[in-house]
């Protein structure tokens, strides 16, 4: 079964600095891989997924990740965060055909200013 | 996009009671929807995958008989919390894959329950 590790419980970074979110993954084959953002109180929203070809990926919001398969990692950065970047921040992997996905415990970022 | 939705939104009940979420997805149909728990600070939770016209089926540890999910069409899926308890108050979400593909899941915005 695939599981997904995030080593930061929370950073705190401040207002224009760059981030970066740390994921490992657990999986036999070449996994799906996503980042989704979840604000207070709020459901998920998509950042970015990974499923095969370039390993430098673009997603909304100016966020990028890097998947790096001798890692078993999908890092995510931003190279200059807002305010409204506070939220937390779910790596997710999926693999096979059932579609189930396995999320990591998270990390919650803090924008000072 | 695809949207999926959630109702209610938010939700207090009495101890003992039973209380029902709606998960619809509102422009395409799913064959197959997740529901996800999530205790508060930390992550989500699979609970069960919901199967249109069958059974569904429950993640290890997950009471089926407390936590009842009836996907009722391609478009709707309910999860009923049964005799509820002060434990099972959570932030409970879930989500569909659109055209059956695990790219393109899309997430309800959450409902939170509370229990009294």
């Amino acid at each position: 079964a695939q599981s997904v590790t995030q080593p930061d419980i929370h950073i705190t970074v401040s207002e224009g600095a760059s981030l970066e979110l740390r994921c490992n993954y657990s999986y036999g084959a070449t996994p799906y891989l996503f980042w989704y953002v979840q604000s207070p109180g709020q459901g998920l929203q998509l950042l970015l997924k990974y499923f095969s070809g370039d390993t430098l990926v673009q997603g909304i919001k100016g966020f990028e990740a890097e998947f790096k398969r001798s890692q078993s990692s999908f890092n995510l950065r931003k190279p200059s965060v807002h305010w409204s970047d506070a939220a937390e921040y779910f790596c997710a992997v999926g693999a096979g055909d059932d579609y189930k996905l396995s999320f990591g415990a998270g990390t919650t970022v803090t924008v000072r200013a | 996009g695809a949207v999926v939705s959630q109702h209610p939104s938010w939700v207090i009940c009495k101890s003992g009671t039973s209380v029902k979420i709606e998960c619809r997805s509102l422009d395409f149909q799913a064959t197959t929807m997740f529901w996800y728990r999530q205790f508060p600070k930390q992550s989500l939770m699979l609970m069960a995958t919901s199967n249109e016209g069958s059974k569904a089926t429950y993640e290890q540890g997950v009471e089926k008989d407390k936590f009842l999910i009836n996907h009722a069409s391609l478009t709707l899926s309910t999860l009923t919390v049964t005799s509820a308890h002060p434990e099972d108050s959570s932030f409970y979400i879930c989500s569909a894959p659109h055209s059956g593909r695990i790219s393109e899941q899309y997430f309800g915005p959450g409902t939170r329950l509370t229990v009294t």
